[in-house]
C-alpha cells in the first residue's frame, strides 16, 4: 500500500547510456513532480505535471524527458547519461497545485560511471 | 537558486535535549513547510505554517514564522534517537505550483 513508489531504487550505469526511472502514486493526486538531490543534499525541482500536463520545467537539460501516461504515473527518461547526472532522484505528488504537502517516493540513487 | 536556507547545517545533541533549527527564505510566501528525511529515504511532511500564522504546534514540534524577517524555526522538544534525520524547510513559489527546499539541517541525537 505504498503511496508513492519509484523504481529502481538503485541504478548504476555507464556514461552515454539511456535509462528510465518509473514512478506511480496510488493517492489519487493530480500533480506529480521529479526532484533531484545532489551530494550536498540540495533538493531541486526538475519537472511538475498536473493531470498529465507539464506545468513546471526548470532549467533541466533536454536529455531529461518526463512522460506522464496518466495522472498516476510520471516517468523520467534520461538520454546520454553524464557523470554529473549522478544524484538521488525523488518522485513526489500533491493533491492539487496549491500549497498541499508533498508525498515523496523513497528515491532512486543513480550512479553514472 | 535556493529559496530557503537552513541553519545550522548540522546539530548534535543528547537524547532528551531540545533541538532548534532555523530557516531563512528570500521572497514572499504563502506558506512554509518542514520535512524530515531519514537516511536513504524520501522526505516526510512534518508541519505547514501559513503566512498569516506566527506559531504552530504538532506533538513535540513547534514551528514559528516571522514573515518580517523571512525566517522560521523548528523546535523539537525532548529529542529521541529516532529524531536523527535531516530536516528541510520548504516554501511555495508564486502561484503555489512548486515547493522549493533548502539544503537541510542534519540532526544527530545521541542516546
Amino acid at each position: 500500500d505504498t503511496a508513492v513508489s519509484q523504481t529502481p531504487k538503485y541504478l548504476v550505469t555507464q556514461m552515454g547510456n539511456d535509462k528510465s526511472i518509473k514512478c506511480e502514486q496510488n493517492l489519487g493526486h493530480d500533480t506529480m513532480y521529479w526532484y533531484k538531490q545532489d551530494s550536498k543534499k540540495f533538493l531541486k525541482i526538475m519537472f511538475s505535471y498536473n493531470n498529465k500536463e507539464l506545468i513546471i520545467n526548470e532549467t533541466v537539460p533536454n536529455r531529461f524527458s518526463p512522460k506522464s501516461p496518466d495522472k498516476a504515473h510520471l516517468n523520467l527518461h534520461i538520454n546520454s547519461l553524464e557523470l554529473g547526472d549522478s544524484a538521488v532522484y525523488f518522485c513526489a505528488s500533491t493533491e492539487g497545485t496549491g500549497d498541499e504537502k508533498l508525498f515523496f517516493g523513497s528515491g532512486t540513487q543513480l550512479s553514472v560511471l | 537558486s535556493q529559496q530557503g536556507e537552513e541553519d545550522p547545517q548540522a546539530l548534535s545533541i543528547q537524547e532528551g535535549e531540545n533541538a532548534t533549527m532555523n530557516c531563512s527564505y528570500k521572497t514572499s510566501i504563502n506558506n512554509l513547510q518542514w520535512y524530515r528525511q531519514n537516511s536513504g529515504r524520501g522526505l516526510v511532511h512534518l508541519i505547514l505554517i501559513r503566512s498569516n500564522e506566527r506559531e504552530k504546534h504538532s506533538g513535540r514540534l513547534r514551528v514559528t514564522l516571522d514573515t518580517s524577517k523571512k525566517s522560521s524555526s523548528l523546535l523539537i522538544t525532548a529529542s529521541r534517537a529516532a529524531d536523527t534525520a535531516s530536516y528541510f524547510c520548504a516554501t511555495d513559489s508564486t502561484g503555489g505550483f512548486k515547493t522549493i527546499f533548502g539544503a537541510g539541517t542534519r540532526l544527530f541525537v545521541k542516546a
